[in-house]
């Protein structure tokens, strides 16, 4: 167990809808990121919060957006779905921005677009 | 801006030998990570094994090692003694501004 907490696992709906995924980081990180990873793709960096603050955007599309609250916990918004926004979207944390700190997984939430 | 280039779509090895899996990078910050990260069928992302720019010898942990030569800029992974189980997708990523990952390499171990 990574100690990062994302929900909901799973997440099936239609192309048009809005949804919200969630992730709580390990107790204490102070990092979190998002990635995107599509059927046998790579990680795609999408956006980095650093205690409440956003610290870099990758390819997050403007249908997207995301927030860290002061509880550090995270949400990745998601409108306006099309067919390929289908994919794992992963959460990750690390306790600050080190070079040497490494990534904490959550386990991921798969979402469908049906 | 930084970029990892793993040139392998897939490997095969037989069981209990050893496997090197490629990774360049580029980046043009002097101080940087390097992480290799495991994602069995499963999905989770499993962290391996780290280096860092500065280190002066080769990271290793268990049977990962990771063969860094920086002039070159990469950072090969070496399995030693495949497993059936180290079959998987395997991620290079670098960080410095970001965190960045690689294409993956799909490792498949046969019996």
């Amino acid at each position: 167990d990574s100690g990062v907490t994302q929900t909901p696992k799973h997440l099936i709906t239609a192309t048009g809808q809005r949804v919200t995924l969630r992730c709580s980081p390990r107790s204490g990180d102070l990092s979190v990121y998002w990635y995107q990873q599509s059927l046998d793709q790579g990680l795609q960096f999408l956006i980095h919060y650093y205690n409440g603050e956003e610290r870099a955007k990758g390819n997050i599309l403007e249908r997207f957006s995301a927030q860290q609250f002061p509880d550090l916990h995270s949400e990745l918004n998601l409108s306006s779905l099309e067919l390929g926004d289908s994919a794992l979207y992963f959460c990750a944390s690390s306790g600050g921005t080190g070079v040497y700190e490494k990534l904490f997984f959550g386990s991921g939430t798969q979402l469908s677009v049906l | 801006a930084q970029k990892i280039t793993q040139t392998q779509p897939g490997m095969f090895v037989q069981e209990k030998e050893a496997v090197t899996l490629d990774c360049t990078y580029d980046t043009s910050d002097p101080s940087y990570g390097l992480f290799w990260y495991k994602q069995p069928s499963s999905g989770e992302m499993i962290f391996l094994i780290y280096q860092g720019s500065y280190d002066q010898q080769n990271a290793t942990e268990g049977r990962y090692s990771l063969n860094f030569q920086k002039a070159r800029k990469s950072a090969n992974l070496v399995i030693s003694a495949s497993q059936l189980g180290d079959s998987a997708m395997y991620f290079c990523a670098i960080r410095s501004q970001n965190f960045v990952f690689g294409p993956g390499t799909r490792l498949s171990v046969l019996p």
